[in-house]
């Protein structure tokens, strides 16, 4: 079965210490990784995806298919990073859509 | 549009009655899915449409819950005899090829 585990529910850092949201997965095919954002009061937007390998807003995630994670990491954070991120997955499913799995969320805090 | 309208933004429902929550895709976007967030989760995958084929709903948690997108482009998604553990918010997102779009959910309170 497909499944997305976020470990940390909550996590606050202070500004401009580093940031590591960590996400788990397992999937029995070759998934494709996402990372979504969803800021106060705005609706769920993607962040990044792994095959793009792209930095957006200096947040990266690396694909480790050995410990199966895709965790997201900036360097630097700014307290207009603070929202809720969701990894998810998508998993090939009846018709061929391909939905996503999503984890239960990390709530990011970033104190001035 | 420019971007995935839903509607309501926000219903209140008594235990037992039937509420129709709308989608209004981004134009011309082939994929619509519909998804449910309980409080404090992620959202979950209820069910997904190409153009007017409904061809996956294995996530719709019981038969009091019926989607329609008849013309392939809006798409309403029906709850009957709604209970407590409805309560939620049902997002939509639209899709051409690849990568969604979602709307800004509608959230149902079962009361």
């Amino acid at each position: 079965a497909q499944r997305v585990t976020q470990p940390e529910k909550l996590l606050s850092v202070f500004k401009g210490a580093p940031v590591e949201l960590k996400c788990n997965y397992s999937y029995s095919g070759s998934p494709e990784l996402f990372w979504y954002v969803q800021y106060s009061r705005q609706r769920l937007q993607l962040l990044l995806r792994h095959i793009s390998r792209e930095s957006i807003k200096g947040f990266t995630a690396d694909l480790n298919k050995g410990e199966t994670s895709f965790h997201l990491k900036k360097p630097f954070a700014q307290e207009e990073d603070s929202a809720m991120y969701y990894c998810a997955l998508t998993a090939n499913s009846q018709g061929g859509s391909e939905k996503l799995v999503f984890g239960k969320g990390t709530k990011l805090t970033v104190n001035p | 549009g420019a971007g995935v309208s839903q509607s309501p933004r926000y219903k209140v429902a008594k235990r037992g009655q039937d509420v129709a929550l709308r989608c209004d895709p981004i134009s011309g976007h082939v994929s619509l899915f519909w998804y449910q967030q309980a409080l404090g989760q992620g959202p979950e995958f209820l069910t997904y449409f190409q153009n007017e084929a409904q061809l996956d709903k294995s996530g719709l948690p019981s038969d009091r819950f019926f989607a329609e997108r008849p013309e392939g482009s809006v798409s309403t998604l029906k709850i009957q005899r709604t209970q407590q553990e409805d309560s939620a918010v049902y997002l939509c997102a639209s899709s051409l090829w690849t990568g969604y779009t979602f709307g800004s959910g509608t959230r149902l309170t079962v009361v």
